[in-house]
Parts: C-alpha cells; sequence; structure tokens
C-alpha cells in the first residue's frame, strides 16, 4: 500500500507571492490533517479535513487555507508569503474518526526569500 | 492551555543500553496519545498508539506506557541499536478528530 504523498518536496519563494502544496492520503483513508515544523515552534496543527470538510482548525492566519477533493487528496495554500513561513510542511491521513493512527508524509520544504 | 512536555531534550547512550523517554501533558482528558520517530529531513513514523482506556502497547523493543491520572507516558526502549537514533515525538488528541498536539521532541543518540 502507498503512503501518503506530498509533493512538491522542495520549494523556494520569494516573500509576497502565494504557493500550493499537496498531500495524496494512503487508499481508503478520509481524514487529511496539515502540519507546520518549525524549529523555534516545533510541530503546530493547521487544520484537518475529513469527507471534504474542514473539521479542526488550527490557530493561524486566514493567508493559510485548504481544501479536499472527493477522492481524499488535498492542498494547502498561503497567500502573501512571509519569511516566517519558512517550514516543513507535513500531511497526515488517518482512516476516519476513530482515533486511529496518522500516518505522515515526508514533507515539503517551504523556503522563503 | 493544552501542552506537551518531553524531557529529556537530548540523549546519548551507548548501544545496548535501555532507556526510557518521558512525555507529559496537562489536560488529562486525552482520547488518545501516540509516539512516532523523526529521521532527519523525513516526515514522522508512528511507532506506538495508546488509547485513553489502554495503560501500555508494546511492538518489538518498545513499550509505551499511558498514566492519565498524572498525564504521563514513558517510551521504553529495550537494547537500543545505532539504528533507533532519531528524534522522537509524542503526541495527544483529545477527540476522534485528527488534532494531534506535540511535544518538542527528544533528539536520541546511540553510539556503537
Amino acid at each position: 500500500k502507498a503512503g501518503v504523498t506530498q509533493t512538491p518536496r522542495y520549494l523556494i519563494k520569494t516573500r509576497g507571492q502565494q504557493v500550493t502544496l499537496s498531500c495524496s492520503p494512503i487508499s481508503g483513508h478520509r481524514s487529511v490533517s496539515w502540519y507546520q515544523q518549525t524549529p523555534g515552534q516545533g510541530l503546530q496543527f493547521l487544520f484537518e479535513y475529513f469527507s471534504e470538510t474542514q473539521r479542526n482548525k488550527g490557530n493561524f492566519p486566514g493567508r493559510f487555507s485548504g481544501r479536499q477533493f472527493s477522492n481524499s487528496r488535498s492542498e494547502m495554500n498561503v497567500s502573501t508569503l512571509e519569511l516566517g513561513d519558512s517550514a516543513l510542511y507535513l500531511c497526515a491521513s488517518a482512516p476516519g474518526g476513530d482515533g486511529q493512527p496518522q500516518h505522515f508524509g515526508d514533507g515539503t520544504r517551504l523556503s522563503i526569500l | 492551555k493544552q501542552e506537551v512536555t518531553q524531557i529529556p531534550a537530548a540523549l546519548s547512550v551507548p548501544e545496548g543500553e535501555n532507556l526510557v523517554l518521558n512525555c507529559s501533558f496537562t489536560d488529562s482528558a486525552i482520547y488518545n496519545l501516540q509516539w512516532f520517530r523523526q529521521d532527519p529531513g523525513k516526515g514522522l513514523t508512528s511507532l506506538l498508539l495508546i488509547q485513553s482506556s489502554q495503560r501500555e502497547q508494546t511492538s518489538g523493543r518498545l513499550n509505551a506506557s499511558l498514566d492519565k491520572s498524572s498525564g504521563r507516558s514513558t517510551l521504553y526502549i529495550a537494547a537500543s541499536q545505532p539504528g533507533d537514533s532519531a528524534t522522537y515525538l509524542c503526541a495527544v488528541t483529545y477527540n476522534q478528530g485528527g488534532k494531534l498536539i506535540f511535544g518538542q521532541g527528544t533528539e536520541l543518540s546511540v553510539k556503537p
């Protein structure tokens, strides 16, 4: 069974631009969550989608948004990029709402110049 | 505020030692607790998941325990190997949803 796939693996952008990251969950998984990992703040929850609906949301500004498609693939968009958005963005998938383990992709490394 | 703390932040041991990593959480009403490992430049690998009703879980040389009343979990690694070198993260959830709250991790180095 293929794992969680995130594309692209690396991305370089400049301040003010916008970016879209993609996540393909494990086949059959309906929950997709996004996390931001930085050396200073560690891993922080962005949002979770389940069956195309946002189920949970973290404390990030509205510049961070996401969506989920009917095939459970998810995208995350960040607009008006700031230097502080440089981070590893991780996506995790899980079967659904029953507390089963989350499985993570290898992430997208976003660098803002 | 729901917070997770991991002690120590870093640990270096010789190969073959048994070791314990600690995790504590401020709000004991957790739904479940999960231990992960992260290798440099990689994502997270799930090691063990403990439901709130369970006391421990085992997988190979790994054993994780949970004491909800005291807000603590430990990850025991038996007969450590250099391949165990990684950052170990503890995370809790408070409902059926996917919101994990992570500790800062323990960076483990096992020397040959």
